[in-house]
């Protein structure tokens, strides 16, 4: 399978712990994406990569989220002290963007995040 | 701040009828994006839409963009049991670096 992967699938923590989330893009992609969704709505922005370069934070991203795509291959998304807001389906996604107007995103199977 | 709105937010129908779901915003995109969604998995995307007034069709499924590319409309006909499912519009702003803009989702049950 060469589609986008995530691990964890699923995610149980405590509230204030630290939790570190996944994400393998298909191979040939350069950008790669990180939204949230929260039950009964559509998926947020966090944030986004050109290769290694992290070219855009949302609002929503607080100073206890991170994200890193250190050899622009895999990102990892960090949530240090988390909270009970946190919960949330995480998804990652990714896309090669060649100067076209536009670029499709495909989408991982996600890691839902449980914070008791 | 750039927002779709998709309409109807629920739809159950029998199987064999026709619907519409609606996506529509006051802000231009450069494409739009559709995708489905099952409970627990991520978005699959189903068709870009590109061009001002361009029309798709996937099987039994018509994706039309607006002529001045700000809305869009999914069209299933003779849905089916396996049309169930949480249908997703996303949009790409121009120069937004790509990430999408989504609507918040229409849950569509089609019953035997």
């Amino acid at each position: 399978d060469t589609g986008v992967s995530q691990d964890p699938r699923h995610k149980i923590t405590k509230r204030g712990q630290n939790v570190t989330f996944r994400c393998d893009p298909i191979s040939e992609h350069n950008r790669l994406y990180w939204y949230r969704q929260t039950l009964g709505q559509g998926p947020e922005f966090l944030t986004y990569f050109q290769n290694e370069a992290q070219l855009e934070k949302s609002r929503l991203l607080s100073d206890r989220f991170s994200a890193e795509r250190p050899k622009g291959s895999f990102s990892t998304l960090e949530i240090q002290r988390t909270e009970q807001g946190d919960s949330a389906m995480y998804l990652c996604a990714s896309s090669l963007s060649i100067g076209t107007t536009y670029n499709e995103q495909f989408f991982g199977p996600g890691t839902r995040l449980t914070v008791l | 701040t750039q927002l779709l709105e998709q309409s109807p937010q629920f739809l159950s129908i029998q199987e064999g009828e026709n619907l519409t779901v609606y996506c529509n915003s006051s802000s231009v995109f450069s494409s739009l994006q559709w995708y489905r969604q099952e409970p627990g998995e991520g978005p699959v995307l189903l068709v870009t839409v590109v061009t001002g007034g361009e029309v798709k069709k996937l099987k039994r499924l018509t994706f039309q963009f607006g002529d001045a590319r700000k809305d869009s409309s999914l069209h299933i006909t003779a849905a089916q049991t396996g049309d169930t499912g949480l249908y997703l519009c996303a949009g790409e702003g121009y120069n937004q670096g790509g990430k999408l803009i989504f609507g918040q989702g229409t849950e569509l049950s089609v019953k035997p």
